[in-house]
């Protein structure tokens, strides 16, 4: 079965540092990735979602993802951090349908 | 504009009565959803509707109930019989073509 995991329940970061949030899969098929954020008592809203296709994967908000499957990995970056990047992150694997697992999810603090 | 409705975005009630939380879509997605979301835990499927008449248990379908006449409408209902109902419920759709879901801005219900 599809899943995801998510290192750190919360990261905090300096604004103008680099975001990393990490998300590892297990899938026994080609996975379709994504990367949601939340904002506080908000719906989710997609940020980027790999299907096989490039790699590296842009989203919105300068926000970045590459799939290396070396490594079941698709982590979420951002060069730069924004006092309005401040949000709950959801990395999750899409199975059968449009049915989506998701991971637990990351606090992202952004600091002055 | 498109998207999808979730009301009421706040809800109490008492424990042992019966609920009934709304989502609607204007998007013309076959496919519906129900999430619950509670703290460290990510998003849970609740059940799912892939077309009108039809629905499949989700992940933790025990003390939900739910019905699709409508495209445009997947109701939630919380019985009494659901042990742990406070929570975040996200209402979701999606295309049979496309890969990701559109979700909604939830609603908190809080049972006392």
């Amino acid at each position: 079965a599809q899943s995801v995991t998510q290192l750190g329940s919360h990261v905090s970061v300096s604004e103008g540092a680099l975001v990393l949030l990490r998300c590892n899969y297990s899938s026994s098929v080609p996975p379709y990735l994504f990367w949601y954020v939340q904002y506080p008592n908000q719906g989710l809203q997609l940020l980027l979602k790999y299907t096989s296709a490039a790699t590296l994967v842009k989203g919105i908000n300068g926000f970045e993802a590459e799939f290396k499957k070396s490594e079941t990995s698709f982590h979420l970056t951002k060069p730069s951090a924004h006092m309005s990047d401040a949000a709950e992150y959801f990395c999750a694997v899409k199975r059968g349908g449009n049915k989506l697992t998701f991971g637990t999810g990351t606090q992202l603090k952004v600091e002055l | 504009d498109g998207g999808i409705t979730q009301s009421p975005k706040y809800l109490f009630r008492k424990e042992g009565q019966n609920v009934t939380l709304s989502c609607e879509q204007n998007l013309n997605h076959d496919a519906m959803y129900w999430y619950r979301q509670d703290p460290g835990q990510g998003l849970r499927l609740i059940y799912y509707s892939q077309i009108v008449n039809d629905f499949q248990k989700g992940d933790i379908a025990e003390g939900y109930s739910v019905s699709r006449e409508k495209k445009e409408s997947f109701p939630l209902t919380v019985t009494s019989a659901q042990k742990n109902p406070t929570a975040f419920y996200l209402c979701a759709s999606g295309s049979r073509q496309g890969t990701e879901a559109f979700f909604g801005q939830g609603t908190r219900l809080t049972v006392v």
